[in-house]
This record gives structure tokens, C-alpha cells and sequence, in this order.
């Protein structure tokens, strides 16, 4: 089944604690990005990748680093946790194709104490 | 600032009747619009697209108008189904940032039996 699988589904930390959400896609595509979404504000860019080892910032990049070693995969990093990165956090995927939207994953929902 | 706005938080329908669900943007470098449809507890799902170079795209029961003049698009689905209520986020892309997509903050659409 073609899909972009992100773990763990739920996460709480405490401020401060380095953690890493994974997140792999079997489509073989090209594009991989992070979203969070917050109440009221809708899903805003974190960073996405072009292809291996081609990343860029989005909207939102701070706190936050990812990395593109292999093409199916797209971690997430925080490198020191902050109560303001409590969110639901997506990760996606798509084709090079214009018009074919991303894919998402399930969502992994953080909680930073 | 919110380039993608959808007004409306939420939304009841009878089914079998037509659910219209709205989003204005203030960007005139969007090149293509994408409605997504989101479950509790699952990632958004890619529903329909549009380019900027037409004003109506239809697939089955959902049908997306864009009025560039505007800066509106909306979705039709026509007839309503249960199954059909969930979270419906409009999404655009700019040509000059083709990596992301700028989404509304969505709108919770109820089909009522």
C-alpha cells in the first residue's frame, strides 16, 4: 500500500529533551515536507526536500533541523524542545507531477512539558 | 498574514443536498489550488485540484470553480454523503514557491442523515 508512515503517533517530552519523528514514504517521491497545524492557523510549512540531501526552510523552520540521506526518508529533529512546538505534526510526500498534492501521514501529536 | 483564508468554520447539510464550501486568497502568484479532506485522527487526504488557467475542474461527486478576478474558489458536493463530513482544508501554491503549500485553517463540514 502506498503510504507516508510517521512514529510515533503520540509523543510527550519535557522542554529541553532531544527527539527525532521519523517519517518514510514508499512512492518513491522526489518531494518530502513538514507541516504542523495549530488551532486557528491552519498547516504551516516547516521544511520540505527537493531530493537527497536537498532541503530548504519553509514558514516555520525554528527549532527545528531535518535531513534527506536516503530518498524514502525525511526525519524531524528538535534539537531542544519548547512548549511553543506543542502541535500536530505531518509529514507528506509528492511527485514532481504539478498537479498532485501531497500525501500525508497520520500525524504525530507532540506535547513539550 | 493569512494568503489562504476560509471563512467559514463550519458547516451543516442535509444529505443528499449540495455542501459549498468557500476559500478566498490574496496571492495572484498562486498557480494551482487543491482542497483536502481530513478524518479525526488521520492526515489530510488530496481531493481535487484546479490550475489557475481554469475555472472548473469536476471529478465525481466534487466540483472546485475558481474565479481568478475574485481570488475565490469553492468546492461543491453534490449530493452530500455521511460519510463525506470531516475537515476540509483549501491549499494554493505559488509558482515562485512551488514546494509549498499555503492551506486555510479549514472548515468542518457535517452531512446530516
Amino acid at each position: 500500500e502506498a503510504q507516508v508512515t510517521q512514529n510515533p503517533r503520540y509523543l510527550i517530552t519535557v522542554t529541553g529533551k532531544k527527539l527525532t519523528v521519523t517519517c518514510s514514504q514508499n512512492m518513491n517521491h522526489e518531494y518530502m515536507s513538514w507541516y504542523r497545524q495549530d488551532p486557528g492557523l491552519g498547516l504551516r510549512q516547516i521544511y520540505y526536500s527537493m531530493n537527497v540531501e536537498v532541503t530548504d526552510k519553509g514558514d516555520v523552520p525554528e527549532g527545528y533541523k531535518v535531513s534527506r540521506k536516503e530518498k524514502r526518508n525525511f526525519p524531524l529533529i528538535l534539537e531542544s524542545p519548547s512548549p511553543n512546538q506543542t502541535s500536530l505534526y505531518f509529514c507528506a510526500s509528492r511527485t514532481g507531477l504539478a498537479n498532485y498534492g501531497y500525501t500525508f501521514g497520520s500525524g504525530t501529536r507532540l506535547t513539550v512539558v | 498574514d493569512q494568503q489562504v483564508k476560509q471563512n467559514s468554520p463550519s458547516l451543516s447539510v442535509q444529505e443528499g443536498r449540495i455542501s459549498i464550501l468557500n476559500c478566498d486568497y490574496t496571492n495572484s502568484m498562486f498557480d494551482y489550488f487543491l482542497w483536502y479532506k481530513k478524518y479525526p485522527a488521520e492526515g489530510p487526504t488530496f481531493l481535487i485540484s484546479i490550475s489557475s488557467i481554469k475555472d472548473k475542474n469536476e471529478d465525481g461527486r466534487f466540483t472546485v470553480f475558481l474565479n481568478k478576478s475574485a481570488k475565490h474558489l469553492s468546492l461543491h458536493i453534490v449530493p452530500s454523503q455521511p460519510g463525506d463530513s470531516a475537515v476540509y482544508f483549501c491549499a494554493a501554491r505559488s509558482q515562485t514557491g512551488a514546494n509549498n503549500l499555503f492551506f486555510g485553517t479549514g472548515t468542518r463540514l457535517t452531512v446530516i442523515p
